[in-house]
């Protein structure tokens, strides 16, 4: 089966500027998941969907970071503005239900640098 | 609340040599235990997880970790390892609770292989 898709691998922008991370996630897999992972850490959530439904995104910025999943399926994760420390890379994961025990399924990410 | 602690941030170790990872976690809860691999500019892919049961869980590529309830520990081993091991591992532990669960990383513990 097809693994995680993630578009762009890279981007490369100046501050201030928007960028978009699209993803989509293995087919039938109800649960998809953001992370941010910064150089030399472990990834750490951004948002969690369950079908449509953000159903943990406390750790959202919400005041530049906007995310969404129509029809339930591919996700987009957007910055407006970016700025410096937004440098990362950004991975998508998907899971087939919303159970603690379940495997996530990781995309091979996109290397953001904000210059 | 959750934590993960990987004890070591580098690991050298020569080909054929056996290798252990540490990983210590804190939780409320009864938790999961996973262990996740990175190869440079790919996804995190699942190398073995703890969900019940025998306290020792056998995964791919030869790894094997037990966990340790009294020790709160769910150290990784390898009795040979490859130059093709050297990646960048990750111990995470997921807990359900009555709202969702959160999945929470280590800062990952970089092995190297040398020939």
């Amino acid at each position: 089966e097809a693994g995680v898709v993630q578009s762009p691998r890279y981007k490369i922008i100046e501050k201030k500027q928007p960028v978009a991370f699209w993803c989509n996630p293995i087919s039938g897999h109800n649960t998809l998941y953001w992370y941010l992972q910064n150089l030399g850490q472990g990834p750490e959530l951004l948002i969690r969907y369950e079908n449509e439904e953000a159903v943990d995104d406390s750790q959202l910025p919400k005041d530049r970071f906007s995310a969404e999943r129509l029809k339930g399926v591919d996700s987009t994760l957007k910055i407006q503005p970016a700025e410096l420390g937004d440098s990362a890379v950004y991975l998508c994961a998907s899971s087939r239900a919303g159970l603690a025990g379940d495997t996530q399924y990781f995309g091979p990410g996109t290397r953001l640098t904000v210059l | 609340a959750q934590s993960v602690t990987q004890l070591d941030s580098q690991v050298p170790v020569f080909e054929e040599a056996p290798v252990e990872l540490r990983c210590n976690y804190s939780s409320s809860v009864s938790v999961y235990l996973f262990w996740y691999v990175q190869y440079p500019n790919q996804g995190l892919q699942l190398l073995l997880k703890y969900l019940s049961g025998s306290t020792l869980v056998k995964g791919i590529n030869g790894f094997e970790a037990e966990f340790n309830k009294s020790q709160t520990s769910f150290h990784l081993r390898k009795p040979s390892v490859h130059i093709s091991d050297t990646a960048e591992y990750f111990c995470a532990v997921s807990d359900q609770g009555t709202g969702g669960f959160k999945t929470i990383f280590g800062a990952g513990t970089r092995l190297f292989v040398k020939a």
